[in-house]
């Protein structure tokens, strides 16, 4: 699996949109980006993944650049609950049960 | 639909003591992952399971770690004798089928061993 890049922390205000960045530089064709989130006292929580074309749901958008060597996690409208730890993690979609492979994240903070 | 759930949620012992820790996936999702995260670091996976069989165990401590899955369904994890750097929290994941990497994480066992 292709290793990521995060910052390790990052502040965001209420109400702003909060844009995460994760670098893949080495990411190959087959490989999807995972985002995943963790709350504090909590296990990791699926947020949003994609290949190549840009993806929403209704926790946040995921956009992954045209060459596919980064990406971005966005959360439109950030507040206080979303403040956690941020994984990006990228994984092969032909790698039956490969686990997941998580770094050290980023930790956004929300605030008033 | 219930999530995962993990019991202990907490757990004090002291070192050489044995401890266990249980794990009920959702259901229906026949594969099954157990994490370990150390302090401010991500998980790191120590088994997986597909239906009852472990088929990748290369990051479990053998000599002191064991995992079992009967009928497929609910877990434990035991950890005999711990040792103070056993201290962590242990969380249990489960995914309908083998290609998905969506995976729903229980709350976590977190151990300190003393």
């Amino acid at each position: 699996d292709a290793k990521t890049t995060q910052p390790p922390s990052m502040d965001c205000a209420e109400g702003r949109a909060a844009n995460l960045p994760c670098n893949h530089s080495t990411i190959s064709g087959n490989e999807y980006v995972y985002w995943y989130r963790q709350i504090h006292s909590q296990g990791p929580q699926y947020i949003i993944h994609g290949l190549k074309n840009n993806e929403t749901n209704e926790m946040a958008s995921l956009i992954i650049t045209e060459d596919r060597k980064s990406s971005t996690l966005i959360l439109p409208h950030a507040t206080l609950r979303d403040t956690a730890v941020y994984y990006c993690i990228v994984r092969g979609a032909n790698q039956a049960g490969t686990a997941l492979i998580f770094g050290k994240g980023t930790t956004l903070s929300v605030s008033s | 639909e219930a999530g995962v759930v993990q019991s202990p949620r907490y757990k004090i012992i002291e070192k050489k003591q044995p401890v266990a820790f249980w794990c009920n996936p959702i259901s229906g999702h026949n594969t099954l992952y157990w994490y370990l995260q150390n302090l401010g670091q991500g998980p790191e996976l120590l088994i997986r399971y597909e239906n009852e069989e472990a088929v990748d165990d290369s990051q479990l401590p053998k000599d002191r770690f064991s995992a079992e899955r009967l009928k497929g369904v609910d877990s434990t994890l035991k950890i005999q004798p711990a040792e103070l750097g056993d201290s962590a929290v242990y969380l249990c994941a489960s995914s309908f089928g083998v290609y998905t990497g969506e995976l729903f994480f229980g709350e976590g066992s977190r151990l300190t061993v003393l």
